[in-house]
This record gives structure tokens, C-alpha cells and sequence, in this order.
């Protein structure tokens, strides 16, 4: 079946780089895009970008140039990395596959998810 | 961008009730629109799309509808499990994420 699983560390030092590594399996990622999101304690979604079935990659600008994502198919893997983290970094980081209904993408629907990686960023 | 304006911020009802939630989009999104039901420690998952096609699996006391900037997500018989944090979404013109809605039990 359908499985999204985040693993990364649950704490980051304050200034210090953000690695996350989504491993998928059910589905291939030459097909479906796959998303990342966090979520900040008791607060909402935030989409921070996408890595494209073709190998493209999107991102949310509000993290600027910070924020890279790639992927290893062999592994069917989808990394995030994220440098310079802050106090407000401080989240649950999902990674989400985009709904595929074998005719059309939905394009930033998110049909499946990871139990999320937590993260806490400290000083 | 396009904006969403999601209401209420919080609710609570008694079991068997019908709930409605309310997105508002600051321009038309021609249905472009979904919804996800995130339970307490749980991770998102897709209730609607299309702004009113049931998700795969999702039962059937729950329904979407809507049309421009005016959208509305409906619980109807509220079970226990309900119990959730409900988000909208836009994804009509790039996407944007509602506020969101938590909803308990009175």
C-alpha cells in the first residue's frame, strides 16, 4: 500500500542545517509529485514546496533561497534540506504524495501523508 | 495571491449534529478547492476535492459545496471521530492553505 515516511533528527541547533529524508514506497516517484509541508505547534499548514515527477522542483518563496529538495529514485527517496534554521522553524515537517487519479494531477492536492518528523530547533 | 478566509476558528457541537465549516476565497476559484481532516497527532488527510467530489474512502457524512469565492464543508450525524482540525485549500490559482477549524464535542 501507500506509504510516506519522514526520518530526520528531532532536534537542530539554532543557525545550523535541516536534513529530512521521505521514503516512499506503493507508488513510483517517476509518477507522482510529492510535497513538503510543516506545521508549526498548534498552528496551521504550511506548503513549503514540491518535488515534480519529471525532476522539476517548486518552492514556497517565503524560504527564500534556504530551502532545497531533491531525490533519489533508485531509493525512492525525497530529501529536504533546509539551512539557517530559527526558533520559528521549530515544526512537524510532512511529506505529502499529490493526487493522481491516473487521468489527471491535481496539482497540490495532497492525497497521502507521513506520520510527519518533528522537529525542534534550539539555542 | 489568492486568499482564504476560513470560518469558524473553533466550534464545538454534540454528537449526531450537523456542522458546517466555511471557506471564503478573496477571488473566484472555480471549485478549485479541497479539504482536509487532521485528527489530533495524525498527519492530514484528503476529505474533498473539486470542491465537492468525495475522497476514496471518505464516508458519506461528509459533503462539499460551493461555487466562486463561497465554499462549505458539511459533517452531517457528528461522530466522535470527528473530533479533527478541518483545513481548506485552494489550488486554483497556484494554492493556499485556510486558518483552519478545530472542532470538538460539546
Amino acid at each position: 500500500q501507500v506509504q510516506l515516511k519522514e526520518t530526520g533528527p528531532d532536534l537542530v541547533q539554532l543557525t545550523q542545517t535541516l536534513s529530512i529524508t521521505c521514503t516512499v514506497s506503493g507508488f513510483s516517484l517517476t509518477t507522482y509529485n510529492v510535497h513538503w509541508v510543516r506545521q508549526p505547534p498548534g498552528k496551521g499548514l504550511e506548503w513549503m514546496g514540491a518535488m515534480w515527477n519529471g525532476g522539476g522542483t517548486d518552492y514556497n518563496s517565503a524560504f527564500k533561497s534556504r530551502l532545497s529538495i531533491s531525490r533519489d529514485t533508485s531509493k525512492s527517496q525525497v530529501f529536504l534540506k533546509m539551512n539557517s534554521l530559527q526558533t520559528d522553524d521549530t515544526a512537524k515537517y510532512f511529506c505529502a504524495r499529490n493526487y493522481y487519479d491516473g487521468t489527471y494531477y491535481y496539482y497540490y492536492v495532497m492525497d497521502a501523508w507521513g506520520q510527519g518528523a518533528s522537529v525542534t530547533v534550539s539555542s | 495571491d489568492i486568499q482564504m478566509t476560513q470560518s469558524p476558528a473553533s466550534l464545538s457541537a454534540s454528537l449526531g449534529e450537523t456542522v458546517t465549516i466555511e471557506c471564503r476565497a478573496s477571488e473566484d476559484i472555480y471549485n478549485g478547492l479541497a479539504w482536509y481532516q487532521q485528527k489530533p497527532g495524525k498527519s492530514p488527510q484528503l476529505l474533498i476535492y473539486n470542491a465537492n467530489s468525495l475522497h476514496t474512502g471518505v464516508p458519506s457524512r461528509f459533503s462539499g459545496s460551493g461555487s466562486g469565492t463561497q465554499y462549505s464543508l458539511k459533517i452531517n450525524s457528528l461522530q466522535s471521530e470527528d473530533v479533527a482540525s478541518y483545513f481548506c485549500q485552494q489550488y486554483y490559482d497556484y494554492h493556499t492553505f485556510g486558518a483552519g477549524t478545530k472542532l470538538e464535542l460539546k
